[in-house]
């Protein structure tokens, strides 16, 4: 089967720098996305590694190790904006009749950020 | 530009009553997907359609049912709800085969 892990709870100050650690489980995987939701509100894509290595947009940064099956966010910078939920999800290749574009969420992890 | 557009925002349904959840798009996007989410539980997919004229069960597809009335629209029924339904549900669409899914507002379903 599937499985991903992440924290379900982080908090941290304005202005600083927090790191949200997701590891999986999968039979056929095919990359890894984030996604960030605020609360009442809709997922909202923030960024996909699909290959091992940093990939940054602007204060926003993600990592992924496929021999550690591992992954992470990075958020530099915080601004209160930023509390919200963050999933990690991975697309399995072979879930779901193989289809792609499916993915398998993580059960996120809360951020707060204070003052 | 509306992106993914979702009816009705919020309803409350006995049990054994049935619903149909509208999702529309406007992205010619190829693939729509229907996803709940519980607290704590993250988001789990409910059915998929990869292209118009296919739909295929995710995650967790019983209880439900879905047509892909053209390359549009994806609505999502509920022929006879339970209280276990009671849940936010989200559509979503995307390019065929890509990582980047673009979700509407959801439906906040509970029932009674």
């Amino acid at each position: 089967g599937q499985s991903l892990e992440q924290p379900s709870e982080v908090t941290a100050v304005e202005g600083a720098i927090v790191q949200i650690n997701c590891t999986y489980q999968t039979s056929g995987f095919y990359g890894l996305s984030w996604y960030q939701q605020h609360d009442g509100g809709a997922p909202t894509f923030l960024s996909y590694n699909g290959l091992d290595g940093l990939e940054e947009t602007g204060r926003f940064s993600s990592f992924l190790s496929r021999s550690d099956s591992y992954g992470y966010l990075l958020l530099q910078e915080l601004q209160m904006k930023d509390s919200a939920s963050y999933f990690c999800a991975v697309r399995d290749r072979l879930n779901y009749g193989g289809s792609q574009g499916n993915l398998i969420f993580g059960k996120g992890t809360k951020l707060s950020v204070k003052p | 530009n509306a992106g993914v557009t979702q009816t009705p925002k919020f309803q409350v349904l006995k049990t054994g009553q049935s619903m149909t959840l509208q999702c529309a798009q406007d992205m010619n996007h190829n693939s729509m997907y229907w996803y709940r989410q519980d607290p704590g539980m993250g988001l789990r997919l409910i059915y998929y359609s990869a292209s118009e004229g296919t739909t295929d069960k995710g995650e967790v597809p019983n209880g439900y049912n879905v047509s892909r009335l053209n390359k549009r629209e994806f609505s999502l029924r509920l022929e006879s709800a339970a209280p276990s339904q009671t849940s936010v549900y989200f559509c979503a669409s995307s390019r065929q085969g890509h990582y980047e899914q673009y979700f509407g507002p959801g439906t906040r379903l509970t029932v009674t």
